[in-house]
């Protein structure tokens, strides 16, 4: 059974930029969630996809915004960074009403 | 790998000793719980759940504890060992109205180090 895979697993960008965060979700699973982790805290929900559309979303602006493909991998993609979006962002997938099962995440560096 | 969890509080243990961390959850309608395990530079890795049906549940080495009454959980971690050092999160489930999504709550997380 392959698990939830993320990439790239490091990832540098400028104040302003945009970046593509990619995940392959957990083979049977039809839920994916994105989260952000910052150093020291516990992750934070962005939002959730199920069959390809967004149906939750935690307290993120819109520059955050995802896609959710029908072989369930997924995007996030983050518009005009700034230095407080530097984090590790985890992908998480799961079964309806089951536990999550996370990626490795991606460390971001906004500088 | 960069270390998770730089400030957190820390519970010490030798090994071979049973570990009990401590979880406090905020909502009284949660009705699933789950104990994440976060090792430096790596996702955090399912260990146990429990759903609020239920107060206690046993897996190998572990045990999840709920007390509904004063909302607390704790995980206990029998004959701990060097591979059990990590930081550990609970989380409550939050189910959102209407979207039926589901998202979870992580709480502040505490590091376990054990010590040969």
């Amino acid at each position: 059974e392959t698990g939830v895979t993320q990439s790239p697993t490091h990832l540098i960008k400028t104040r302003g930029q945009q970046v593509t965060l990619r995940c392959s979700s957990q083979s049977g699973h039809n839920t994916v969630s994105w989260y952000q982790q910052a150093l020291g805290q516990g992750p934070q929900f962005i939002f959730q996809y199920y069959r390809e559309e967004e149906n939750g979303r935690g307290n993120f602006p819109p520059r955050f915004s995802g896609l959710q493909f029908p072989n369930y991998s997924s995007e996030l993609n983050v518009n005009a960074l700034e230095l407080d979006d530097s984090a590790l962002y985890l992908c998480a997938s799961s079964m309806t009403g089951g536990p999550l099962h996370f990626g490795n995440g991606t460390r971001l560096t906004v500088t | 790998g960069e270390s998770v969890g730089l400030h957190l509080p820390t519970l010490s243990v030798q090994e071979g000793d049973n570990s009990i961390i401590n979880c406090a959850y905020s909502n009284s309608a949660s009705d699933y719980f789950i104990w994440y395990k976060q090792e430096s530079g790596k996702g955090p890795q399912f260990i146990i759940d429990i759903r609020s049906n239920m107060d206690k549940r046993q897996g190998q080495r572990v045990t999840v504890l709920l007390n509904k009454t004063v909302k607390h959980l704790s995980l206990q971690i029998a004959a701990t060992q060097p591979g059990d050092s990590a930081v550990y999160f609970c989380a409550e489930t939050y189910f959102g109205s209407g979207g039926g999504y589901n998202k979870l709550i992580f709480g502040a997380g505490t590091r376990l180090a054990v010590h040969p």
